[in-house]
């Protein structure tokens, strides 16, 4: 079972839509969780981390965590075109330094 | 957050020889890390580039395959060493700051021929 879990996709949204996106863990000790987006031919770049049950907003993102469920999702409303990118979700476990590891990422395209 | 850059941004390279790769940053940072992204495939962690002491490795990568200095903390590098194709990829740094948040630099797109 690997231990970050994405949908690979490709994930086709029109434009204006809500974008779901979502992520499964294998390790309950998992405390700590992050959203990456990566454009075609560059680096990750942070978009979101959350570490308590619930909600956490900014913007047009939305990260939701369950972690009796393991889960965790990201929401982006009235998607853009230029919001066409690979998303990599992050898990960070518990107690001192852990390392982070990355799920292979969602490619989400917004089609105008 | 950080501005990170690395050196190069990319390379050609012949098999059985080696690269060094540079990772700069603007700020003393304490957590630095390398990553490998192969085509297709999601981050891998290589090692933690620890500063003054040996880097710490993941399971199947060797020091001597990828050896790594960290003098300070604001720069880094990462050797690939007797270079196959498999190594073709691309090398990310990563530095940690506050609330355990990791940021990339660009990234060094290699390809072994």
């Amino acid at each position: 079972q690997k231990e970050v879990e994405q949908n690979s996709g490709p994930l086709s949204v029109p434009e204006g839509a809500i974008a779901s996106l979502n992520c499964t863990y294998s390790d309950r000790g998992s405390q700590s969780f992050f959203w990456y987006r990566q454009y075609s031919g560059k680096s990750p770049e942070l978009i979101m981390f959350i570490y308590s049950n619930g909600d956490k907003e900014d913007g047009r993102f939305t990260a939701q965590l369950n972690k009796a469920s393991q889960y965790v999702s990201l929401l982006i409303r009235d998607s853009q075109p230029s919001d066409s990118a690979t998303y990599l979700c992050a898990v960070r476990n518990f107690g001192g330094y852990q390392k982070v590891t990355f799920g292979i990422g969602t490619k989400l395209q917004v089609i105008p | 957050s950080a501005v990170i850059s690395q050196k190069p941004s990319r390379d050609i390279c012949q098999r059985g020889t080696s690269l060094t790769i540079q990772c700069q940053v603007d700020s003393q940072v304490t957590m630095m890390f390398w990553y490998r992204q192969q085509p297709g495939q999601s981050l891998t962690l290589i090692a933690t580039a620890n500063q003054g002491s040996e880097a710490t490795y993941e399971s199947g990568f060797v020091i001597d395959k990828f050896p790594i200095s960290r003098p300070n903390l604001t720069f880094s590098t990462l050797t690939v060493s007797n270079m196959s194709p498999e190594d073709s990829s691309i090398y990310l740094c990563s530095v940690e700051t506050g609330q355990e948040t990791q940021y990339f630099g660009p990234g060094t797109r290699l390809l072994v021929l």
